[in-house]
């Protein structure tokens, strides 16, 4: 089945430490995107990017960190900056191509709660 | 950069009625609104898109339409049955273009829930 993986689905983080979140795609899509969600809000752009080693910050990048090593994989970590980091985080791939308009797809998603 | 503006915040309607969600966007530029769903604790999923070329788009119970003068679009769900509840985000995006790819807005969501 083609699709994005996020894992874990749950992560428990200490204050102070950083972690690391996977998201993979087998969609074989040129763009990946991380956003953040929080209650009551919409969703909220930390990075993105549309070709491998190339990413850009979004609206929200401070105390967060990617990499695009690999097309199917965008891990995002989050650093020990983040200063609210609790919240849920959700991955999106999609393949534009100048001239045409194509959907995101999105991960499950993964709960990160700071304890 | 764009703004995305929803409301209501929460609908409740009675099964079988309809339901109505509103967004405007500041960015006149802005070529694509999609409209997802997300149920509990999971990733949002495409229910249906629009292109700014398009002033009306249906999907059996669904349908969007967009006015680009005032610069707001509405997501219509007729006949609602119980697992339509859920929350429902619009978005806006200027896609299509080098360098853009498909960064959307969205809108801070509307739940919807439908009661028997």
């Amino acid at each position: 089945d083609g699709g994005i993986t996020q894992s874990p689905k749950y992560l428990f983080r200490k204050e102070g430490q950083n972690v690391t979140l996977s998201c993979e795609q087998n969609l074989n899509h040129d763009a990946m995107y991380w956003y953040r969600q929080d209650p009551g809000q919409g969703l909220r752009l930390i990075y993105y990017s549309q070709i491998v080693n190339d990413f850009q910050k979004g609206d929200i990048a401070e105390g967060y960190s990617v990499s695009r090593e690999k097309k199917e994989s965008f891990p995002l970590t989050v650093t020990s900056a983040q200063k609210n980091p609790t919240a849920f985080y959700l991955c999106a791939s999609s393949n534009p191509r100048a001239g045409d308009i194509t959907e995101a797809f999105f991960g499950q998603g993964t709960r990160l709660t700071v304890v | 950069g764009e703004n995305v503006e929803q409301h209501p915040s929460t609908l409740s309607v009675q099964e079988g009625d309809s339901a109505v969600i509103k967004c405007t966007y500041s960015d006149s530029a802005s070529n694509y609104f999609p409209w997802y769903k997300q149920e509990l604790g999971k990733g949002p999923q495409l229910i249906i898109d629009i292109r700014s070329n398009v002033g009306e788009k249906k999907d059996q119970r669904i349908a969007v339409t967009l006015n680009k003068t005032a610069k707001h679009f509405s997501l219509h769900i007729t006949e609602t049955q119980p697992e339509d509840s859920a929350v429902y985000f619009c978005a806006a995006s200027l896609a299509g273009l080098t360098g853009g790819g498909n960064k959307l807005t969205f809108g801070t969501g509307t739940q919807l829930k439908v009661e028997l």
